[in-house]
């Protein structure tokens, strides 16, 4: 299975300051005969189900706010959020879907410093 | 507007057997492969099974294969989880959730989630 590892467990951001979560696969995650990259990320708020964020690392959902941006390939890729807003406090997940089972990381808890 | 609405959970004791399931609406079922991702308490996320838009494959996560069976009926809107075999560990919020568009096997990424239901496994 692909182990996917996030850092840092936990983060504290000032509100409009920039906050970044990374993610770590144990295989690369892309698909060289494509140059796509099969990597997604999740919001989850308290008592909510995850909401997707990002898809194929770097597409953002409908109806996302712009201040979310994915990037990254191989084993490695970041979520940004550009200027934190009170409302993006949650636990936000990367997952891979390049090979079954489909596996996440262990969640990042975002919080106001 | 999109909505997946899971049923079904509740407590049982180990060895025993439950079905969820989880009614769609707000788009072409039959034209989306679906998911159900668990979520144990105080926890992160994890995959479950897929199953494609017509149901002929299916996919498990190693925890439950052979446990658990994915199914569906178009003709309803409706996704299925058949549940064998629970254990204390099976303990969790099970998600259906709506893969991505594109293809009729599993894509991989899930866009539209339901709000769980609860599977305690507890003697």
């Amino acid at each position: 299975d692909i182990v996917m590892t996030q850092s840092p467990d936990s983060l504290a951001v000032s509100l409009g300051e920039r906050a970044t979560i990374n993610c770590k696969s144990s295989q690369s995650v892309s698909s060289t005969s494509n140059n796509l990259n099969f990597l997604t990320w999740y919001q989850q708020k308290p008592g909510q189900p995850p909401k997707l964020l990002i898809y194929w690392a770097s597409t953002r959902e409908s109806g996302v706010p712009d201040r979310f941006s994915g990037s990254g390939s191989g084993t490695d890729f970041t979520l940004t959020i550009s200027s934190l807003q009170a409302e993006d406090v949650a636990v936000y997940y990367c997952q891979q879907y390049y090979d079954l089972p489909y596996t996440f990381g262990q969640g990042t808890n975002l919080e106001i410093k | 507007e999109v909505q997946v609405l899971e049923s079904g959970g509740g407590l049982v004791q180990p060895g025993g057997s439950l079905r969820l399931s989880c009614a769609a609406s707000g788009f072409s079922f039959s034209n989306y492969a679906m998911t159900w991702v668990r979520q144990a308490p105080g926890k992160g996320l994890e995959w479950v099974a897929a199953i494609s838009v017509t149901g002929d494959n299916t996919y498990y996560a190693g925890s439950v294969r052979g446990r658990f069976t994915i199914s569906r009926d178009n003709s309803k809107n409706t996704l299925y989880l058949q549940m064998n075999s629970l254990r204390v560990e099976d303990t969790a919020v099970f998600y259906c959730a709506k893969d991505g568009p594109g293809t009729s096997n599993p894509q991989g990424y899930f866009d539209s989630w339901g709000r769980g239901t609860l599977v305690t496994v507890s003697s």
